[in-house]
C-alpha cells in the first residue's frame, strides 16, 4: 500500500464536464507533484508544489489547474478536457524540494478517460 | 539529444540470472538519480537512488552512478519472475533540482 492517496481511482468524464483529482500525503513531505502519463510511456511533469507554493508548471494547458491548500493535499481541477488527455494521473510527494536524498513516492493514480 | 535516455528493450533474461539495465543523461550537473519500477497498470515503485559516485547496494540491487561518464546503472542479482517490470531511471537535473525527468524505461522480462 502506498502512504500517497488519490481519489478516485477511476474517472470517466465528458469534454463539458468539470471535476477535480484528489490527493493526500500524511508524511510530511513539503514538495508536491503532478505527473501525468500515456500508454507506454513515462510519466511526464505537469506541476510542482514546494512548500505549498506552485513552483514549477511545465506550460500544462489551463484546462488543467492545480491547487494546494495545505502541506498534506494536492488537487487537480479539471474543465473542458479533450480526449486525448485520457491518461493515467499521479501523485506524488517528496520530502524536500530539491534535496539529493529527496525521493518521489507516488500514488496508486487516477485512470482518466475523457469522452 | 533526450535528457535522460535508457534502452527500451525488451531485455530477457533467465532466471537466476544478473539482470543489467543502463541509463544515460544529458545534464552534466545532475545530482540525483532514481531507479523506479512499474508494473503493468500500477505507479511506479522506488527501487533505490543514489547521488555519490560509485556502487550503492540494498538487497539484490546494486545501483552504480559514474558521473564523469554520466552514466548510471542498476544490476538485479538471482533474477526472479516477479523482477519482470518496466525500470524508469529518472534524473534531478542541476538546472531545477525540484524537477525529476524519466527516461523512457526499459523493459525486463524474466524467463523461467
Amino acid at each position: 500500500d502506498t502512504e500517497v492517496t488519490q481519489t478516485p481511482k477511476h474517472l470517466v468524464m465528458g469534454m463539458t464536464n468539470k471535476k477535480s483529482l484528489k490527493c493526500e500525503q500524511h508524511m510530511g513531505h513539503r514538495a508536491m507533484y503532478w505527473y501525468k502519463q500515456k500508454a507506454k510511456k513515462p510519466p511526464e511533469l505537469m506541476f510542482v508544489y514546494s512548500y505549498e507554493k506552485l513552483s514549477i508548471n511545465e506550460s500544462v494547458p489551463s484546462r488543467f489547474s492545480p491547487e494546494c491548500p495545505n502541506s498534506s493535499l494536492l488537487n487537480l481541477h479539471l474543465h473542458a478536457l479533450q480526449p486525448e488527455d485520457s491518461a493515467l494521473y499521479l501523485c506524488a510527494s517528496s520530502p524536500l524540494p530539491g534535496q539529493t536524498n529527496s525521493p518521489l513516492h507516488f500514488g496508486n493514480g487516477t485512470r482518466l478517460t475523457v469522452t | 539529444q533526450k535528457e535522460v535516455e535508457q534502452n527500451s528493450g525488451p531485455l530477457s533474461v533467465p532466471e537466476g540470472a544478473i539482470a543489467s539495465l543502463n541509463c544515460t543523461y544529458s545534464d552534466r550537473g545532475s545530482q540525483s538519480f532514481f531507479w523506479y519500477r512499474q508494473y503493468s497498470g500500477k505507479s511506479p515503485e522506488l527501487i533505490m537512488f543514489i547521488y555519490s559516485n560509485g556502487d550503492k547496494e540494498d538487497g539484490r540491487f546494486t545501483a552504480q552512478l559514474n558521473k564523469a561518464s554520466q552514466y548510471v546503472s542498476l544490476l538485479i542479482r538471482d533474477s526472479q519472475p516477479s523482477d519482470s517490470a518496466t525500470y524508469l531511471c529518472a534524473v534531478s537535473p542541476y538546472s531545477s533540482a525540484s524537477k525529476i525527468i524519466f527516461g523512457s524505461g526499459t523493459r525486463l522480462s524474466i524467463r523461467p
